[in-house]
């Protein structure tokens, strides 16, 4: 049962313009969510977070934003450069405390193109 | 300097050996974690351990044990491998633990294991 989830596998997007990462989540007690990038042979680096209270936050060239109502976040780099190339992972948790495990989706494969 | 290293990067190894993943963080962090990757490219949580005491132990065979000999290092121990044991692990670790919000972790390269 995949409580968070990335619908789109892949997503190819041109030097300079937005790219958007969707996720979905189905657990409604999740309160703390998070944006993980990972390039190949190397672990996931933390990327942007955002708590329930919120439904923005911004750092830099990337911007999540958070609709609780309809359990949807979305991740905006603009403008995107080909160094962003990567798997891009939604993660949720329930507190965002160590006592609670962090669910991660699938994974949204993006690739810059100069 | 490494902040979270795993040893070995690669292991491959026969069905029915016993094999550890050893792993360590310098950050200071309190609480460390082992992720499996599986072939369909999930991340999910194995085990964690804050200040050397398991915290999180999700439904995994008994023949995966984490160890944690001090706050810094976090081992993985496989006895009896198994063909689906061939995954990448990732250890992982945060920088605060307990009932505070943990934000992010920081993880490891991965060690890609291949039980044949």
């Amino acid at each position: 049962d995949q409580q968070v989830k990335q619908n789109s596998p892949s997503l190819s997007v041109q030097e300079g313009r937005i790219s958007i990462l969707n996720c979905d989540y189905t657990n409604s007690m999740f309160d703390y969510f998070l944006w993980y990038k990972k390039y190949p042979a190397e672990g996931p680096t933390f990327l942007i977070s955002i708590s329930s209270i919120k439904d923005k936050n911004e750092d830099g060239r990337f911007t999540v934003f958070l609709n609780k109502s309809a359990k949807h976040l979305s991740l905006h780099i603009v403008p995107s450069q080909p160094g962003d190339s990567a798997v891009y992972f939604c993660a949720a948790s329930e507190s965002g405390t160590s006592y609670d495990k962090v669910i991660f989706g699938p994974g949204t494969s993006l690739s810059v193109i100069p | 300097d490494t902040a979270v290293s795993q040893t070995p990067k690669y292991l491959v190894t026969q069905m029915g050996n016993d094999k550890s993943i050893k792993c360590e963080q310098n950050l200071g962090h309190d609480t460390m974690y082992w992720y499996k990757q599986d072939s369909k490219k999930f991340l999910k949580i194995m085990f964690s351990y804050n200040n050397k005491e398991l915290i999180i132990n999700e439904t995994v065979p008994n023949r995966f044990s984490p160890k944690s000999p001090d706050k810094a290092h976090l081992n993985l121990h496989i006895n009896s491998l198994e063909l689906g044991d061939s995954a990448v692990y990732f250890c992982a670790s945060s920088p605060i633990g307990g009932t505070d919000i943990s934000y992010e972790q920081y993880f490891g390269p991965g060690t890609r294991l291949t039980v044949t």
